[in-house]
């Protein structure tokens, strides 16, 4: 069973600080990874992908992988009240097919 | 909502009848989806569709089918709706990994 993992939350943090949001997951062979925001009562909206290790920024936001821990990170910098949403980490699990996290709660405070 | 709809957006209907919801794109994605969101579960995929009149069966697709004659058009059948089939649908497309979702259908059975 391929399983990805997250803190339900919820993450709370000031106005103007970094988020860090974390996610692992089980399978090895997993070679990409997805995060999406979702605010209560919407659909789920892709924010980053990323296939290799590393860092990779766009705008506030950054996506880490770490295949040899099976570890991925989403930061959000000068985090805003309006980034208070659930966010969903998602590995491609083969056949097209992507495998989600529960999500962590992120709570921003003004 | 990456040129997705979803028909009903919301519904009720009572335990034992069938039940179709119906998702629509526009952008011609090879790859369509349709995923359940329950509290404490998160999204757990149904069945998915990789081209016309090819679908095969997601994580939870017990009570359920589908149908795609069309490029455009994925539906998703509930031959009998059980109590437990009460949740959020969502719809997703896809062409080269990343997954888009529609706005969703709210399904309750009484």
């Amino acid at each position: 069973q391929k399983e990805v993992e997250q803190n339900s939350g919820p993450l709370s943090v000031p106005e103007g600080a970094i988020a860090s949001l974390n996610c692992t997951y089980s399978d090895r062979g997993s070679q990409s990874f997805f995060w999406y925001r979702q605010y209560s009562g919407k659909s789920p909206e892709l924010i980053m992908f990323i296939y290799s290790n590393g860092d990779k920024e766009d705008g506030r936001f950054t996506a880490q992988l770490n295949k040899a821990s099976q570890y991925v990170s989403l930061l959000i910098r000068d985090s805003q009240p309006s980034d208070s949403a659930t966010y969903l980490c998602a590995a491609y699990s083969g056949y097209s097919t992507l495998t989600f996290g529960k999500g962590t709660m992120l709570l921003v405070s003004p | 909502d990456a040129g997705i709809t979803q028909s009903p957006r919301h519904k009720v209907t009572e335990t034992g009848t069938p039940v179709t919801l119906r998702c629509h794109q526009t952008e011609n994605h090879r790859y369509m989806y349709w995923y359940r969101q329950d509290p404490g579960h998160g999204l757990r995929l149904i069945h998915y569709s990789y081209g016309v009149k090819d679908t095969d069966k997601g994580e939870v697709s017990d009570g359920y089918s589908v149908s795609r004659s069309k490029t455009e058009d994925f539906l998703l059948t509930l031959e009998s709706a059980t109590s437990s089939q009460t949740s959020v649908y969502f719809c997703a497309i896809s062409d080269r990994g990343e997954q888009y979702f529609g706005p969703g259908t709210r399904l309750t059975v009484t």
